[in-house]
């Protein structure tokens, strides 16, 4: 099976920045996926994370650790527009095989205030 | 390019009724898939396809059926809907990239209220 722990809820203020952590115990890991959420809309893709390290992709960073079964993804110079669900993702399966499907942490919702 | 769509958005049906969830994508994506998303839940993998006529039970399969007879189409059907089956309904469909890891597009959205 799969378990994935990120916090519920954060705060930050405009141009600070946040970060947010992400646990996983899986069975097999294919890659760590970060998407964020508006609110009701459909989540979009932000980062993929398969090997150990930072990937920066402007002001979001998303940072994996392999052997600790640990992410977090970083937003810098937060904007109001950042305000949303960041949903934590993992692949258990390699991309070519059956059960080609992510698992899905609760999402954390952060609010940026001004 | 309509990408990924489903049908109705928003519905309101009662207990013990059949309701199907409609999903079009145009990608030619192989892999598609069903969640359902609640409060203190996240998304729940209910179904999902890896092919036409191939598919396979996710976390909540319980009270759903799907079908894919077209690579494009991708249908959920709660068979006899219940209370706890009202919830938000997204249907995806996944790439398979080496750089992006394979990212799931999503549809909209559809909203299930079962009275």
């Amino acid at each position: 099976g799969q378990n994935i722990d990120q916090p519920t809820e954060m705060t930050a203020t405009e141009g600070a920045i946040v970060q947010i952590n992400c646990t996983y115990q899986t069975s097999g890991f294919n890659g760590l996926f970060w998407y964020q959420q508006h609110a009701g809309e459909a989540p979009t893709f932000l980062s993929y994370n398969v090997l150990d390290g930072l990937e920066e992709k402007g002001r979001f960073s998303s940072f994996l650790s392999r052997s600790k079964g640990y992410s977090y993804l970083l937003l810098k110079e937060l904007q109001m527009k950042d305000s949303a669900s960041y949903l934590c993702a993992v692949s258990g399966a390699k991309i070519k095989a059956a059960g080609n499907k992510l698992t899905f942490g609760g999402g954390t919702r952060v609010l940026v205030k001004p | 390019d309509a990408g990924i769509t489903q049908s109705p958005r928003y519905k309101i049906t009662e207990t013990g009724r059949q309701v199907t969830l409609m999903c079009h994508q145009t990608w030619s994506h192989s892999y598609m898939f069903w969640y359902r998303q609640d409060l203190g839940h996240g998304l729940r993998l209910i179904y999902y396809s890896a092919a036409a006529d191939i598919t396979d039970k996710g976390e909540v399969p319980d009270g759903y059926v799907v079908s894919r007879s077209k690579t494009e189409n991708f249908p959920l059907t709660l068979e006899s809907a219940t209370r706890s089956q009202t919830s938000v309904y997204f249907c995806a469909s996944r790439v398979t990239s080496s750089l992006t890891g394979g990212e799931l597009f999503f549809g909209e959205g559809s909203r299930l209220t079962v009275l």
